[in-house]
C-alpha cells in the first residue's frame, strides 16, 4: 500500500460544476497538507496549504482535512476550463528532515 | 514574485552521456529538494538539502546520480551515465523550514 492514495481519474466535468478531489493516507504523523495544480509540461503550483484538521477556503477553492479518517479533499466551485490540469495532494510530518510525500495526481478536464 | 529557477527547461541526451541540471531556490529558503516525476505519476524525492547538508538521499541512485549544494544556495543534480529509464521531469523545490514547498518549472529530460 502506498503512503498516499489518490484516484488518478481522468475526471471530466461540465463548466460550472463543483469538483471534489480526494486523497487518503496511511501515516498518522502527517500534519501539513498541500494541494498543487500542475499544467502539462509545467512544474506544480501550490494552491492550498493547511495544517492539521479543518477547512480552509480561498476563492473558489476549499481544502478539507480529516485527520481522524486520514482523508483530505479539495473542492472547486464554479469550475472553469482553465482549471483543467492534474491536481496533486502532498503531505508532510513537518519535522526537521521530513520530506513531502505526493499522491499520483488526478487529471481533471472541465468541458466548456 | 520570488520563484525557483531551473535550467535547462528541456534536455535531450544520448544514453551513457553525462547530464546536469541547475536550480536556484527562492532567496532565504534553507531547504532544497530534487524530485523526479515520471509521466502520469506524482513527484518522488531524490535528495533533500538543509543548507549545504544532505538530509535525505535514500532514494538517490548513487551509482549514477550526484547532487551538491556547495554554498547552501543553488544546487546541481548530475546523472552519469544517463540511461533510457532516466527520461522524466526533474523538479527542484524549496521551502522555508518545513512549511509548504514551491516548485520550479522543471527540466524535462529525454534520453535516446
Amino acid at each position: 500500500q502506498k503512503e498516499v492514495e489518490q484516484d488518478p481519474g481522468p475526471l471530466s466535468v461540465p463548466e460550472g460544476a463543483i469538483v471534489s478531489l480526494n486523497c487518503t493516507y496511511s501515516n498518522s504523523a502527517f500534519q501539513y497538507f498541500m494541494w498543487y495544480r500542475q499544467y502539462s509540461r509545467k512544474g506544480p503550483e501550490l494552491l492550498m496549504y493547511t495544517y492539521s484538521s479543518g477547512n480552509k477556503e480561498d476563492g473558489r477553492f476549499t481544502a478539507q482535512v480529516d485527520k481522524s479518517s486520514k482523508y483530505i479533499s479539495l473542492f472547486i466551485r464554479d469550475s472553469q476550463p482553465s482549471d483543467s490540469a492534474t491536481y496533486l495532494c502532498a503531505m508532510s510530518a513537518g519535522n526537521y528532515g521530513q520530506n513531502f510525500v505526493f499522491g499520483p495526481g488526478t487529471r481533471l478536464s472541465v468541458l466548456p | 514574485e520570488a520563484e525557483v529557477a531551473q535550467s535547462p527547461r528541456y534536455k535531450i541526451t544520448e544514453k551513457s552521456q553525462a547530464v546536469a541540471f541547475w536550480c536556484d531556490p527562492i532567496s532565504g529558503h534553507a531547504t532544497l529538494y530534487w524530485y523526479r516525476q515520471i509521466l502520469g505519476q506524482g513527484p518522488e524525492l531524490l535528495v533533500q538539502f538543509q543548507d549545504e547538508s544532505v538530509v535525505d538521499d535514500s532514494q538517490l541512485p548513487k551509482d549514477r546520480f550526484s547532487a551538491e549544494r556547495l554554498k547552501g544556495v543553488d544546487s546541481t543534480l548530475k546523472i552519469q551515465p544517463a540511461e533510457l529509464g532516466d527520461s522524466a521531469m526533474y523538479l527542484c523545490a524549496s521551502s522555508l523550514e518545513d512549511t509548504e514547498a514551491f516548485f520550479g518549472q522543471g527540466t524535462r529530460l529525454t534520453v535516446v
